[in-house]
Parts: C-alpha cells; sequence; structure tokens
C-alpha cells in the first residue's frame, strides 16, 4: 500500500487556469509537506503542515494555497497558473527528521 | 547561493567502476540525510548521519559525516546499473529541511 499517495500523476493545462493536487498519507504522521522541484532538479519546500496548522509558509506567490481537511490529508491549490509554475510537486510527510515523500505531480503549464 | 553545494553535478561511468559525490556547506549541521530519486519517483531516504566523523555502510554505499558536521560524502564501491539515479544531500536549517541540487549518477553497463 502507497503511503504517501498523490494525484494526478500529470497534469498539463492552459495559462491561467486554477487547478489542484491532492495529498493523501497512511503513516499518521503528524507534518506534511508541499515541495517543488525545479527542472534542474532543485527541491525546495514550499509549506509545511503539523496537526493541520500551517508552520512554514516559505516565499511563495499567494496564487499557491495548501489545505489541510485533516492532518493524513494536504492538498495545494493554484490559481491563474503561469508558465513558470511548471516543476514537478512533491508531496510528503514525516516523523521526526525522515521525510517520505509521494511519486510526484508533473505539472505543465502550456 | 545554496547552503549546501553538491558535487559533481552529473557523473556517468561504467559499470563496475568506484565514485564518490559530495556535499559542502559553510554551515554546521545537526545531521545530514542523503536521498536516492529515481525517474518519476519521489526521493527516498537512504541514510541519516549525526555524529561529526560518523562513517554508516549501506551494502556498496559508504556514507561519511565530516568532523566539522559541515560536510558529507557518498561513496559507491562497484557500480551498477541500478545505481543510477539523483543522490541529494538534505540538513535541517531551522525549522525546515533543506536539500542539495543534487548529483545525477548514470551508470552504464
Amino acid at each position: 500500500d502507497t503511503a504517501v499517495s498523490q494525484t494526478p500523476k500529470y497534469l498539463v493545462t492552459q495559462m491561467g487556469n486554477d487547478k489542484s493536487i491532492k495529498c493523501e498519507q497512511n503513516l499518521g504522521h503528524d507534518t506534511m509537506y508541499w515541495y517543488k522541484q525545479d527542472s534542474k532538479k532543485f527541491l525546495k519546500i514550499m509549506f509545511s503542515y503539523n496537526n493541520k496548522e500551517l508552520i512554514i509558509n516559505e516565499t511563495v506567490p499567494n496564487r499557491f494555497s495548501p489545505k489541510s481537511p485533516d492532518k493524513a490529508h494536504l492538498n495545494l491549490h493554484i490559481n491563474s497558473l503561469e508558465l513558470g509554475d511548471s516543476a514537478v510537486y512533491f508531496c510528503a510527510s514525516s516523523q521526526g527528521e525522515k521525510l517520505f515523500f509521494g511519486s510526484g505531480t508533473q505539472l505543465s503549464v502550456l | 547561493t545554496q547552503l549546501l553545494e553538491q558535487s559533481p553535478q552529473f557523473l556517468s561511468i561504467q559499470e563496475g567502476e568506484n565514485l564518490t559525490v559530495y556535499c559542502n556547506s559553510s554551515s554546521v549541521f545537526s545531521s545530514l540525510q542523503w536521498y536516492r530519486q529515481e525517474p518519476g519517483e519521489g526521493p527516498v531516504l537512504l541514510v541519516t548521519v549525526v555524529t561529526g566523523g560518523e562513517v554508516k555502510k549501506l551494502k556498496r554505499l559508504t556514507f561519511q559525516f565530516g568532523d566539522a558536521r559541515k560536510d558529507s560524502s557518498l561513496h559507491i564501491t562497484a557500480a551498477q546499473p541500478g545505481d543510477t539515479g539523483l543522490y541529494l544531500c538534505a540538513g535541517s536549517y531551522g525549522n525546515k529541511l533543506v536539500f542539495g541540487a543534487g548529483t545525477i549518477l548514470r551508470v552504464k553497463s
């Protein structure tokens, strides 16, 4: 059974659209994250939630809005998509310092 | 400027060769982690090093944490095609885990 699952795997959309990525973890972890991996493979944290509360909010455009309905879910909604938003987005969870990642959502904005 | 610098960025070697990748910083870390990421998948944790000078082995992979806890290395002995992937080091900085830019390793058979 997948520990951290995110959907969809691929997302191709037009500039200006709004889209969401969903993430669920069945590990019982308290903390969840969204990371963005650019074309050069650099992985950068965007947000972190602990027990549904936002604890890390990096310098991310406010077009990106995370939502955690419960501690097992952390979704990412993106408004008014731009070309520069194209990247792979990873959800992760942790208990302590060890991160467990989902398999990523490749977002392509045309 | 990145907090963690990894080198080399790319490495293409033949099966059976040895290699070392490096992770360096000017900052001291309480611990460093190494992850491997395969195409189309998320990073998977390989090891965490905590004590300065610590050496950990995972089959053909040897991880070392620098004495000053500012750097780490990953040595692979007799590389195999299955070792191909992106190797990322990561360290705790404040309340978040920051990653190096990674080393892309390709092992040719």
